[in-house]
């Protein structure tokens, strides 16, 4: 089995300020670690992906996350946040093996403000 | 890129009627496709287990003559909410997987409202 937790519901920010939403994550076997984004009434976009290699990856419009195995971590960061960032953010699993069901966090929601 | 249709985007109808919503992968096959819910202000649960030719599998808990899933063909998955009442009221979401390892695409969602 296995679980991932966003420890934060809400995270407010102003503008161009740094965030770090972090994820957590439980498996008792190797797992592939995402980042999604979700705007309202919308479906989900992948936003970064680890599946193997650099601990580092990165997004397209500036977030970056880094797999962190000891802490079991996979938090997602941007210096500098837009007002276009505002969205629901999921973290989610999937193991290696067998199926590619994911397994979701709760969502952390980030409230960036002007 | 890959894309996954959802379709409808938006449902309102009366209780105790039965809602078909079709989730198509539009430039790939998909030979499995996932069915998600999620309530307001909630992480996605995943329903069941879409398998072209074959039954869905269901997670715990979700009662499969409510939630009826077809798999007809390697590009369509559906899924019929039948008798639907207003506890059946969410966001439902279909996802399939693109090939690239563990990556799934996602369909934009459909908001049921039961009234």
């Amino acid at each position: 089995a296995q679980s991932v937790t966003q420890l934060d519901s809400q995270v407010p920010v102003f503008e161009e300020a740094p965030v770090e939403l972090r994820c957590n994550y439980s498996s008792s076997v190797s797992v592939y670690l995402f980042w999604y984004v979700q705007y309202p009434n919308q479906g989900l976009q992948l936003l970064l992906k680890y599946l193997s290699g650099s601990t580092l990856v990165e997004s397209i419009n500036g977030f970056e996350a880094e797999f962190n195995k000891s802490q079991t971590s996979f938090h997602l960061r941007k210096p500098s946040v837009h007002i276009s960032d505002t969205a629901e953010y999921f973290c989610a699993v999937t193991q290696d093996t067998g199926r590619r069901a994911l397994t979701f966090g709760s969502g952390t929601r980030l409230q960036v403000q002007p | 890129g890959a894309v996954v249709s959802q379709h409808p985007s938006w449902v309102i109808c009366k209780s105790g009627t039965s809602v078909k919503i079709e989730c198509r992968s539009l430039d790939f096959q998909a030979t499995t496709m996932f069915w998600y819910r999620q309530f307001p202000k909630q992480s996605l649960m995943l329903m069941a287990t879409s398998n072209e030719g074959s039954k869905a599998t269901y997670e715990q808990g979700v009662e499969k003559d409510k939630f009826l899933i077809n798999h007809a063909s390697l590009t369509l998955s559906t899924l019929t909410v039948t008798s639907a009442h207003p506890e059946d009221s969410s966001f439902y979401i279909c996802s399939a997987p693109t090939g690239a390892l563990g990556a799934q695409h996602f369909g934009d969602g459909t908001r049921l409202s039961i009234l």
